[in-house]
């Protein structure tokens, strides 16, 4: 079946400081990918929209320049989150839409100390 | 009244207990309908995915879709341990570069 990697699946970084994560499509090519985070005993919180070769769409409330998606392949996104500090601490996941369904990667745990 | 309704739960049940999880959505639009099922500090695995209304099975899983009173169900037969999880039900209706609708998730234990 389809698969999305997310890499790293752990990071610690310090307060200030960028971090990149990255989602993968494996075997499909994915025009759309989703950002979401998600805090702990809690739902799933779409963040933003990447669409392949342009800009990505931002949910409201979510800070596009603290946010950086790019999607520059049909197999590959980003976010990069920029100055980042304790309150970004979070569990990012990724997901592509392959067909009409949406596979997840692993997730991502962030922790800014 | 939110677009997809799911009892957050907790559900706990004995082993072998048949489970019943359902959502409730308010869009008439929806026509993809699917189960994720999430372990903890795991991203969402896709679980069952059904097309408009019916039945579809798969193993111990059963999903089913009633689009006239915009009703969605996943039944676990002989549930185990191991399908202790937070199960999302998430909707789309197609279109586009959509994101899926989800439910907030019913955590479920199932006790040895």
């Amino acid at each position: 079946g389809a698969v999305v990697s997310q890499h790293p699946s752990r990071v610690i970084c310090k307060s200030g400081t960028s971090v990149k994560i990255e989602c993968r499509s494996l075997d499909f090519q994915a025009t759309t990918m989703f950002w979401y985070r998600q805090f702990p005993k809690q739902s799933l919180m779409l963040m933003a929209t990447s669409n392949e070769g342009s800009k990505a769409t931002y949910e409201q409330g979510v800070e596009k320049d603290k946010f950086l998606i790019n999607h520059a392949s049909l197999t590959l996104s980003t976010l990069t989150v920029t100055s980042a500090h304790p309150e970004d601490s979070s569990f990012y996941i990724c997901s592509a839409r392959g067909g009409n369904t949406i596979y997840f990667g692993e997730g991502s745990w962030l922790t800014v100390v | 009244q939110k677009e997809v309704e799911q009892d957050p739960g907790p559900l706990s049940v004995p082993e072998g207990a048949i489970v019943s999880l359902n959502c409730t959505y308010s869009n008439s639009a929806f026509q993809y309908f699917m189960w994720y099922r999430q372990y903890s500090r795991k991203g969402p695995e896709l679980l069952m995915y059904t097309y408009s209304s019916g039945n579809k099975e798969d193993g111990r899983f059963t999903a089913q879709v009633d689009k006239s009173s915009k009703y969605i169900s996943l039944f676990i037969r002989d549930s185990q341990p191991s399908d202790s999880a937070t199960y999302l039900c998430a909707m789309s209706d197609g279109s586009g570069n959509t994101p899926l609708v989800f439910g907030k998730g019913t955590r479920l234990s199932v006790i040895a």
